[in-house]
């Protein structure tokens, strides 16, 4: 069973603009990762963050957690045609393990 | 720098065949995850090793699936026989301890 789940499940902008996905999780978790995949290629890690922090950013990225609502955010800020892709939220484990949510598919329009 | 590397990359084979995916770890990663991807599934941790030891393979769908790693540098993923529902991508990952996983592009395998 997946542990993270995004929403919304489907998301399409332009460019410039903002993107924002959301995911829940069940359990008490380590870290949070989020994860990009472009069509046909495996998963690229974009960020993490450890349960005992709150935000945290890289470059165009945001991503938020809360962990008493168990939720994480991912912001993406002017958003590029080049960020057309799945994005996947996944939680981990005390044993190292990554559970994956069902992603968010991000269409960038020019 | 090269990164996880698996191979075929496509695999069309036929039901009852026997079909072996391939994995070269990045140097140095001490973790060799499998999963596989499907639409209605999504993404399935399938087994993952540390030190080239099996350590969970609750995620291996049954007895006709099963996965080695006879040193650090290679893993291979067998199903025999193979079945149509088994039609997937099937990804590798490797990583360090704690560290975030590195994907290999993936095999793409259809049973007919």
């Amino acid at each position: 069973s997946q542990q993270g789940e995004e929403d919304p499940q489907a998301l399409s902008i332009q460019e410039g603009e903002n993107a924002t996905m959301n995911c829940s999780y069940k359990t008490s978790i380590n870290n949070l990762q989020w994860y990009r995949q472009n069509s046909g290629r495996g998963l690229v890690h974009l960020i993490l963050i450890r349960s005992n922090e709150r935000e945290k950013h890289s470059g165009r990225l945001r991503v938020t957690l809360d962990t008493s609502k168990k939720s994480s955010s991912l912001l993406i800020t002017a958003s590029r045609a080049a960020d057309t892709a799945s994005y996947f939220c996944a939680t981990t484990d005390s044993w190292g393990k990554l559970q994956f949510g069902a992603g968010t598919q991000v269409v960038v329009t020019p | 720098d090269a990164g996880v590397i698996q191979s075929p990359r496509h695999e069309v084979t036929e039901m009852g065949q026997e079909v072996t995916l391939r994995c070269k770890p990045i140097s140095g990663h001490d973790y060799l995850f499998w999963y596989r991807q499907t639409m209605m599934r999504g993404l399935e941790l399938l087994i993952y090793f540390n030190n080239n030891v099996p350590i969970d393979d609750s995620g291996m769908p049954e007895d006709r699936f099963s996965a080695k790693m006879p040193n650090a540098s290679f893993s291979t993923l067998k199903i025999q026989p193979s079945e149509p529902r088994d039609s997937a991508v099937y990804f590798c990952a490797s990583s360090l301890y704690g560290q975030p996983q590195h994907f290999g592009d993936g095999t793409r395998l259809s049973i007919l």
